[in-house]
């Protein structure tokens, strides 16, 4: 069956970086795109962008460009997403999904919080 | 960008009630539409995919339709375990969007 597995929890300060895994199994992974999408404490789904794994064509949400950057590894089958000079209102859970217009697979999940 | 605005923004709903959500967009989207079902401490799942094609699994009381600007989403006699947040979201252009999302309380 499809899944995507994300890395775990993190804690950063302000102005760090994380980098975010995403390892997909169960279908061809260059055959689909995956798109990046964030949950603030109690707030909405936000998207924050698409990668395409078959030739890795990026499209990022304006708010983050300059911020974060998307990339895959076809050998391993693994997305990953980096996002950069981490403030406050970066802390969310940010998920990973696979997409063809829909998105019919979800990771976990991955609790990122950014406190001094 | 396309915006979606859902409403209501919160419904509380007997067991057995119909749930009728609205997700509204700022222009036409064709059918490019999809609505997900998020509940506490869980990953979104996929309901319904370009408004009204049902997906493996989920159970046949979920329902879409619409096209161009308005969209439903309907569940049909509701069960208690359909307490959650709804999420219409668009793929018809970048940048992708999501509604606000319907909260859903089981009275």
């Amino acid at each position: 069956q499809v899944q995507l597995v994300q890395s775990g929890a993190e804690v950063k300060k302000p102005g760090a970086s994380v980098k975010v895994s995403c390892k997909a199994s169960g279908y061809t992974f260059t055959s689909y795109g995956i798109s990046w999408v964030r949950q603030a404490p109690g707030q909405g789904l936000e998207w924050m962008g698409w990668i395409s794994a078959y030739n890795g064509n990026t499209n990022y949400a304006q708010k983050l460009q300059g911020r974060v950057t998307m990339t895959t590894d076809t050998s391993t089958s693994t997305a990953y997403m980096e996002l950069r000079s981490l403030r406050s209102d970066d802390t969310a859970v940010y998920y990973c999904a696979r997409v063809s217009g829909e998105m019919a697979a979800w990771g976990q999940g991955t609790l990122v919080t950014v406190s001094s | 960008e396309i915006v979606l605005t859902q409403s209501p923004d919160f419904q509380s709903v007997t067991p057995k009630e119909k749930v009728t959500i609205t997700c509204r967009a700022s222009q036409s989207i064709g059918s490019s539409l999809h609505w997900y079902q998020q509940k506490p401490d869980q990953s979104p799942k996929l309901l319904i995919k370009y408004a009204s094609q049902s997906i493996s699994g989920v159970p046949s009381r979920f329902s879409g339709s619409g096209s161009g600007t308005d969209f439903t989403l309907t569940i049909n006699s509701l069960e208690a375990e359909d307490a959650a947040t709804y999420y219409c979201h668009q793929s018809s252009s970048l940048p992708w969007t999501f509604g606000q999302g319907t909260k859903v309380e089981i009275k």
